[in-house]
C-alpha cells in the first residue's frame, strides 16, 4: 500500500500570504495520478488539482500543483479568506486506488 | 450538471448492516464512469471504500473488502453500498462520488451514519 504523508498537519497564515503544502508518498506515484482536494467544514471535498499540476474546472489560478516521484506540492499564491480549509492529496492510480493523505489544515493566523 | 444525493438510515446498531443509496441526476450511470463511496470518521480524514464501473465491475478497499458490497441499479440511476457487521469504528460521514478511474470530480453532500445501540 502506498501511504501518502502530508505536512504540515496545520498551517497558520494570514490572508494575502503564500501557502505551500506538501504531500510525500512512500512509493513513487505517477504524476498523472496525483490530485489535491479542498474541504470546508460540513461540505464534501472539492477537486482542485489533478495530474499533479492541472487545475480542475473553475479553480482560480492562485492554486498550483507541482512535483513528481514521491514529492508533491500544492501552492496557493495569495490566500483569500475562502481558502482556509483542509487540503487532501490523493493518488488515484496505485494500490489500493484512491488513497488519500491525512490532510493539512490551513487556518487563519 | 451531475448531482449525487446519499440516502439511508442515520443510525445502525452494532453487528448489523449499513445500507446507503446514492441517487444520481444529470447523468446516466449506464453511460460510463466509475461510481464510488468514500467515508470520513468525525474529525478525521478520507477513506475510499470502493467503486463500481457502469458495467457492474467492482473495486474495493482491501481493508474493507470482506464486508463491502457495492451494486448499481441503472433503471433507477442509483448505486448502493452495503457494509456488514458494523462497529463503532464505522461511524462516519459517507459520501458518494463520480470518478474517472479514482479521481473524484462530483460528490454528494454526505450523510452521517452513527453505529450505536
Amino acid at each position: 500500500e502506498n501511504v501518502l504523508t502530508q505536512s504540515p498537519g496545520t498551517l497558520s497564515l494570514s490572508p494575502g500570504e503564500r501557502a505551500t503544502l506538501s504531500c510525500r508518498a512512500r512509493q513513487s506515484v505517477s504524476s498523472t495520478y496525483l490530485a489535491w482536494y479542498q474541504q470546508k467544514p460540513g461540505q464534501a471535498p472539492r477537486l482542485l488539482i489533478y495530474g499533479a499540476s492541472s487545475r480542475a474546472t473553475g479553480i482560480p489560478d492562485r492554486f498550483s500543483g507541482s512535483g513528481s516521484g514521491t514529492d508533491f506540492t500544492l501552492a496557493i499564491s495569495r490566500l483569500e479568506p475562502e481558502d482556509f480549509a483542509v487540503y487532501y492529496c490523493q493518488q488515484y492510480g496505485g494500490s489500493p486506488p484512491g488513497t488519500f493523505g491525512q490532510g493539512t489544515k490551513l487556518e487563519i493566523k | 450538471q451531475v448531482q449525487l444525493q446519499e440516502s439511508g438510515p442515520g443510525l445502525v446498531k452494532p453487528s448489523e448492516t449499513l445500507s446507503l443509496t446514492c441517487s444520481v441526476s444529470g447523468y446516466s450511470i449506464s453511460s460510463g464512469y466509475y461510481w464510488g463511496w468514500i467515508r470520513q470518521p468525525p474529525g478525521k480524514g478520507l477513506e475510499w471504500i470502493g467503486s463500481i464501473y457502469h458495467t457492474g465491475s467492482t473495486y474495493y478497499n482491501p481493508s474493507l473488502k470482506s464486508r463491502v458490497t457495492i451494486s448499481v441499479d441503472t433503471s433507477k440511476n442509483q448505486f448502493s453500498l452495503r457494509l456488514t457487521s458494523v462497529t463503532a469504528a464505522d461511524t462516519a460521514v459517507y459520501f458518494c462520488a463520480k470518478s474517472g478511474l479514482w479521481l473524484f470530480d462530483y460528490w454528494g453532500q454526505g450523510t452521517l451514519v452513527t453505529v450505536s445501540s
